[in-house]
């Protein structure tokens, strides 16, 4: 594809369950970022991977969060034990290199709902 | 003090007029600044990026920098109501991460 793709679109969850979110980024693109948006709010930096590797993790709200990258392509955000602060659409966005100066290109994002 | 400020809206401004969306910062290290543009329901999309003090300029729209005085602002020319949107403002704080303002809300009408 063209773009950077999520899946699933939206997510309706129960209170305490393990939820997993993916992204694909664009083919070729090094750099992978994780932002949660909450309703009428900014993005909130969650996580950025180069390659494999993320070199800032401080942005992931709990312990609850954690995020891998395999094969410097696919990631996954996974968000354990849900709570309903969680429910925000969770956006995906890649750039050829660092965010130093390239542009992130947005996926369309998952809306999680924790219920 | 939130590292990247911008004035909630909505600003409202007739078409064809010029649109001002101003945004702050408070690490005076950041040295990449974008503006992203979101319509309602939609993901961001990079509108403007500015790297150095001064005026950049893109077809209608203008993106200015003053690192002196920690502000970044962008004007749109000619403003249409497809430009309604919320404009966010970005500054890359160190390699690493870019922090994202919470958005002027822009609304453009007839």
């Amino acid at each position: 594809g063209a773009g950077v793709s999520q899946s699933p679109s939206n997510k309706v969850t129960e209170k305490g369950k393990d939820v997993e979110l993916r992204c694909d980024p664009i083919s070729g693109h090094t750099a992978l970022y994780w932002y949660r948006q909450s309703l009428g709010q900014g993005l909130e930096f969650l996580i950025y991977f180069q390659g494999n590797s993320a070199p800032d993790k401080s942005g992931l709200p709990s312990d609850r969060f954690s995020a891998e990258r395999t094969g410097g392509s696919v990631s996954t955000l996974t968000i354990q034990r849900t709570q309903q602060e969680d429910s925000a659409v969770y956006l995906c966005a890649s750039s050829l290199g660092g965010p130093l100066t390239d542009t992130q290109y947005f996926g369309p994002g998952t809306r999680l709902t924790v219920l | 003090q939130k590292e990247v400020e911008q004035n909630s809206g909505p600003l409202s401004v007739p078409e064809g007029a010029i649109a001002s969306l101003n945004c702050t910062y408070s690490d005076r290290g950041s040295q990449s600044f974008f503006w992203y543009r979101q319509y309602s329901g939609k993901s961001p999309e990079l509108i403007m990026s500015i790297y150095s003090n001064g005026d950049k300029e893109d077809g209608r729209f203008t993106a200015q920098l003053n690192k002196a005085s920690q502000y970044v602002s962008l004007l749109i020319r000619d403003s249409q109501p497809s430009d309604s949107a919320t404009y966010l403002c970005a500054v890359n704080r160190g390699a690493d991460k870019l922090i994202f303002g919470t958005g002027t809300r822009l609304q453009v009408f007839p």
